[in-house]
């Protein structure tokens, strides 16, 4: 089936630094999705991407959607301990017409140590 | 401000047994959806239902069945529970159509043994 390749697949960093994850896919998307899930919890929405080379920020996070809409990346800036969880990327392929049908990549668990 | 209601929460099963994980939603949704959580896999689509009345089968389907009951409820069935099947569930629901966005349910853990 399709697949979305995430990376890294965990992290563990200081807080106050930066973070940076991706994914990419050999099939197109047209829509790109970020969600963080914390411990015992359902996946919550970050970002949402519509169009290609979109860039958009929500506080200190970004995503972009790439041009070649094969790939999308989440940055988040100046990382705090909350920030912990794992973050999932997902894409809608075309032609999944009404369904919403998304494929989701496989997870970045990010630590952070105060 | 309930948005994606999923039960139970935990459930313990022994091999063979069946169980219905039930699910609704309370923003006029569309689509709803049924998503299988394992470790290092992600999150894998099980059946979905694009529109009330209609379900579909995702990446997943072997072992379950669904029922959309109406358009805010939507059931997924183990008729014969496997060890393979223990797992976190996910419900979620969506407007659907392009441009998407999934709202999801807290998670269902389900032990099979």
């Amino acid at each position: 089936g399709q697949q979305l390749n995430q990376s890294p697949q965990s992290m563990f960093i200081q807080e106050g630094e930066d973070v940076s994850m991706n994914c990419t896919s050999s099939s197109i998307f047209n829509t790109w999705l970020w969600y963080k899930q914390d411990p015992g919890e359902g996946p919550v929405l970050l970002i949402a991407l519509y169009k290609a080379g979109e860039l958009t920020s929500n506080g200190r996070l970004t995503a972009q959607f790439g041009i070649t809409r094969k790939d999308s990346f989440l940055n988040i800036s100046a990382s705090i301990p909350s920030d912990v969880g794992i973050y999932f990327c997902a894409g809608q392929l075309p032609g999944s017409g009404n369904t919403g049908k998304l494929i989701f990549g496989q997870g970045t668990t990010l630590q952070v140590k105060p | 401000n309930a948005g994606v209601t999923q039960t139970p929460k935990f459930q313990v099963l022994k091999t063979g047994q069946s169980m219905t994980l039930q699910c609704a939603q309370d923003m006029n949704h569309n689509s709803m959806y049924w998503y299988r959580q394992d470790p290092g896999m992600g999150l894998r689509l099980i059946y979905y239902s694009a529109s009330e009345g209609t379900t579909d089968k995702g990446e997943v389907p072997n072992g379950y069945n669904v029922s959309r009951l109406n358009k805010r409820e939507f059931s997924l069935r183990l008729e014969s529970a496997a060890p393979s099947q223990t797992s976190v569930y996910f419900c979620a629901s969506s407007e659907g159509g392009k441009g998407n966005t999934i709202y999801f349910g807290e998670g269902s853990w389900l032990t099979v043994v």
